[in-house]
C-alpha cells in the first residue's frame, strides 16, 4: 500500500508561474522527503523536512508539513522549463527491523511551458 | 565519483528467461535498495540490503532474488522472467537507513518481458 499520495497527478503551468504540489499520507512519520525525476532518469533528492518542522526552504523550493492533517506541500517559485519533471514525496512511516523504509507516492507530473 | 551505476540500461527478455541486473556504488554506502517503477505508480521496494552479505525482502519480492557479496555491488536476479516483471528498475543507496539520509538513485534499467 502506498503511504504518500500526490495531488494533482499532473500540472501544466507557464514559465515564471508558481507550482504547488501536495502530498497526503496515512500513518505518523518521522520525516518526509521530496524527490524529482526527469524523464528517463533516476530520482534526485530535493529536500527533507522533519516531523517537528513546519516549513523549510531551499532555493526556489518551499516545503510545508502539517502533521495534524498528515499532508505536505512543495512549492516551486518562478518556475523554469528545466523544472519539467515528476515530483515524488517519500515518507518513512514504516519500521523494518531496526531501520526505516521509504514509501513513495505515485508522483505529480509537472510541465512548465516556455 | 560515478555515484550509483546500473547495467544494463535496456533489456528485452522472453518469458522464462533469466537475467541479472547489476548495481554498483562508489560512495561507501551501507544500505542498498532495488525498486521497480510502473506507469502511474511510485517506486515499490523489491529487496534491500543493510550491509555486505545481508539482504531482506521489501514490498514486492516475489520472483526476484538478490545478493550483496561486496559492499559496493547489489545484484538483482530474475530466475524465470514473466510479462508482469516488465518495468523500470532502479537501484539506490544510502549512508544509513535512517530516513533523514537521502537515497541516491541510479539511472534505471528498462526491462521488457515478452
Amino acid at each position: 500500500s502506498q503511504q504518500g499520495e500526490e495531488d494533482p497527478q499532473a500540472l501544466s503551468i507557464q514559465e515564471g508561474e508558481n507550482a504547488t504540489m501536495n502530498c497526503s499520507y496515512k500513518t505518523s512519520i518521522n520525516n518526509l522527503q521530496w524527490y524529482r525525476q526527469n524523464s528517463g532518469r533516476g530520482l534526485v533528492h530535493l529536500i527533507l523536512i522533519r516531523s517537528n518542522e513546519r516549513e523549510k526552504h531551499s532555493g526556489r523550493l518551499r516545503v510545508t508539513l502539517d502533521t495534524s492533517k498528515k499532508s505536505s506541500s512543495l512549492l516551486i517559485t518562478a518556475s523554469r522549463a528545466a523544472d519539467t519533471a515528476s515530483y515524488f514525496c517519500a515518507t518513512d512511516g514504516h519500521r523494518m527491523d531496526s531501520s526505516y523504509k521509504l514509501i513513495f507516492g505515485s508522483g505529480t507530473r509537472l510541465l512548465v511551458r516556455p | 565519483n560515478a555515484g550509483v551505476t546500473q547495467t544494463p540500461k535496456f533489456r528485452v527478455l522472453k518469458t522464462g528467461q533469466s537475467m541479472t541486473l547489476l548495481c554498483a556504488q562508489d560512495m561507501n554506502h551501507e544500505y542498498m535498495y532495488w525498486y521497480r517503477q510502473d506507469p502511474g505508480m511510485g517506486l515499490r521496494l523489491i529487496h534491500y540490503s543493510v550491509g555486505e552479505g545481508t539482504t531482506a525482502k521489501g514490498e514486492v519480492p516475489d520472483g526476484y532474488n538478490v545478493s550483496r557479496l561486496k559492499k559496493q555491488n547489489f545484484l538483482l536476479g530474475l530466475e524465470s522472467a514473466a510479462p508482469s516483471q516488465t518495468s523500470v528498475y532502479f537501484c539506490a543507496s544510502s549512508y544509513s537507513s535512517l530516513s533523514y539520509n537521502e537515497q541516491f538513485f541510479g539511472p534505471g534499467t528498462r526491462l521488457t518481458v515478452l
